[in-house]
């Protein structure tokens, strides 16, 4: 199985921040890699997919970017409603595997 | 806008079997794959298998292999996840995600349900 090794697993930032999540393949996934943001009590929400696309709807403040088998997510200005977990998520081969995740908490 | 609505909360015993649907609106049916993920309370996100609407071909994650049952209905649009032999590590949120119209991401999302194993 391709292991995901996401970090950190959890930050503290204000409104306006630049916040990167780490995302690392356990092998090469091509770009095979998505981002996810989930709310507590909510189910996930795509932001990005393929690396670096971004979902319609999802504001041009979220960006991924790929180098290898490491990935970033980037929230260029940290809005309110960002502060939530982000889960990456490899799709290259089955078993699917997700990070463990990165809460992104209010400073 | 395809739409995932979930089977309401169980509360099942150890050792007994759940089974979880999913019926979607406005969706494909006979393309992308269905997903089942769950999630454990606190804890992160974790892939189970996918069924493939049109042939009912699936494929399990291996933890699960032996215990899990994916299955769809295409007559009513409405695809199931029954999970056998329950302890009270099975205690969580499982989601139905499918794909988008390109495959390889997990797109539209089910609202979840909550299964609580306990004695």
């Amino acid at each position: 199985d391709i292991q995901m090794t996401q970090s950190p697993s959890s930050l503290s930032a204000s409104v306006g921040d630049r916040v990167t999540i780490t995302c690392r393949a356990s092998q090469s996934i091509r770009r095979y890699l998505n981002w996810y943001q989930q709310k507590p009590g909510k189910a996930p929400k795509l932001l990005i997919y393929t690396a670096s696309s971004l979902q319609s709807g999802v504001p041009s403040r979220f960006s991924g970017d790929e180098s290898g088998t490491d990935f970033t997510l980037t929230i260029s200005s940290l809005q309110p409603e960002d502060f939530a977990t982000y889960y990456c998520q490899q799709s290259y081969s089955t078993p699917w595997t997700f990070g463990q995740g990165t809460r992104v908490e209010s400073k | 806008q395809v739409q995932l609505v979930q089977s309401g909360a169980e509360v099942k015993k150890p050792g007994a079997s759940v089974k979880v649907s999913c019926k979607a609106s406005e969706y494909t049916f006979t393309t992308n794959y269905m997903h089942w993920v769950r999630q454990a309370p606190g804890q992160g996100l974790e892939w189970m298998g996918r069924i493939n609407p049109n042939s009912g071909a699936t494929t399990y994650t291996q933890k699960f292999q032996g215990r899990v049952i994916m299955t769809r209905d295409t007559s009513v649009n409405t695809f199931y996840m029954e999970l056998s032999s329950v302890t009270s590590d099975d205690t969580a949120v499982y989601y139905c995600a499918a794909e988008g119209s390109g495959g390889w991401v997990l797109v539209y999302w089910g609202q979840g349900t909550l299964v609580t194993v306990s004695s």
